[in-house]
């Protein structure tokens, strides 16, 4: 089974126009993270947001925010406000706390900004 | 600056060429890792170290050999290339592999073609 699942090979969003990307995870590892990474067109990997499980709030970074509902095991990004410069590819992965010697990653998902 | 440094940015091989891709950080971090991204597959782990003289092999290890000799240098060999291994390889460090909060700072990647 896939640890992360990214069902959204692509999405849209009109500039200044707020956009959820998707995140499933499987682990029965009770202590886990979960991270969201950008990777524009240059081709690095940005940290954006890390959630906890045990966190009880959503995490926030900026007009980056986690929407962590930890029964439905999903973790999705919540980008606010989107600007042309947020396009790019983002990748959710999590690391579990049993080992941590492994982040696992989704596929991807292909965000472009529409001005 | 402080970071993960990847050496070279671009390659060419021939098939059946060997090579060492480079991979070197200045924050201590104790955890060390090799992914390589193909389109649609996300980033798939090849081999991660936990410490000096400690590695161990991820989902896809067949064709890649690695060495942690000292904290800060993880070396990624292909030992035989094969157009297969067509891909971009990153190399990313964390502060502790029992640590769920430990983010990935990645290396600006290698873009390997093998012809």
């Amino acid at each position: 089974a896939q640890k992360i699942t990214q069902t959204q090979p692509g999405m849209f969003v009109q500039e200044k126009e707020a956009v959820t990307l998707d995140c499933t995870y499987d682990t029965s590892d009770p202590s886990y993270g979960l991270f969201w990474y950008k990777q524009p067109s240059s081709g690095e990997m940005i940290f954006l947001i890390y959630q906890g499980s045990y966190d009880q709030q959503n995490a926030t970074e900026g007009r980056y925010s986690l929407n962590f509902q930890k029964a439905r095991k999903s973790a999705n990004l919540v980008i606010s406000a989107s600007q042309l410069g947020d396009s790019a590819m983002y990748f959710c992965a999590m690391r579990e706390g049993r080992t941590g010697n492994q982040f696992y990653f989704g596929t991807g998902t292909s965000l472009t900004v529409i001005p | 600056n402080a970071g993960v440094t990847q050496t070279p940015k671009f390659q060419v091989l021939k098939t059946g060429q060997s090579m060492t891709l480079q991979c070197a950080q200045d924050m201590n971090h104790e955890y060390m890792s090799w992914y390589r991204q193909d389109p649609g597959m996300g980033l798939r782990l090849i081999h991660y170290s936990v410490g000096a003289g400690i590695t161990d092999q991820g989902e896809v290890p067949n064709g890649y050999n690695v060495s942690r000799s000292t904290t800060e240098d993880f070396p990624l060999r292909l030992l035989s290339a094969a157009p297969s291994q067509t891909s971009v390889y990153f190399c990313a460090s964390s502060t502790s592999y029992r640590d769920r909060e430990g983010g990935y700072t990645f290396g600006s990647g290698t873009r390997l073609t093998v012809v």
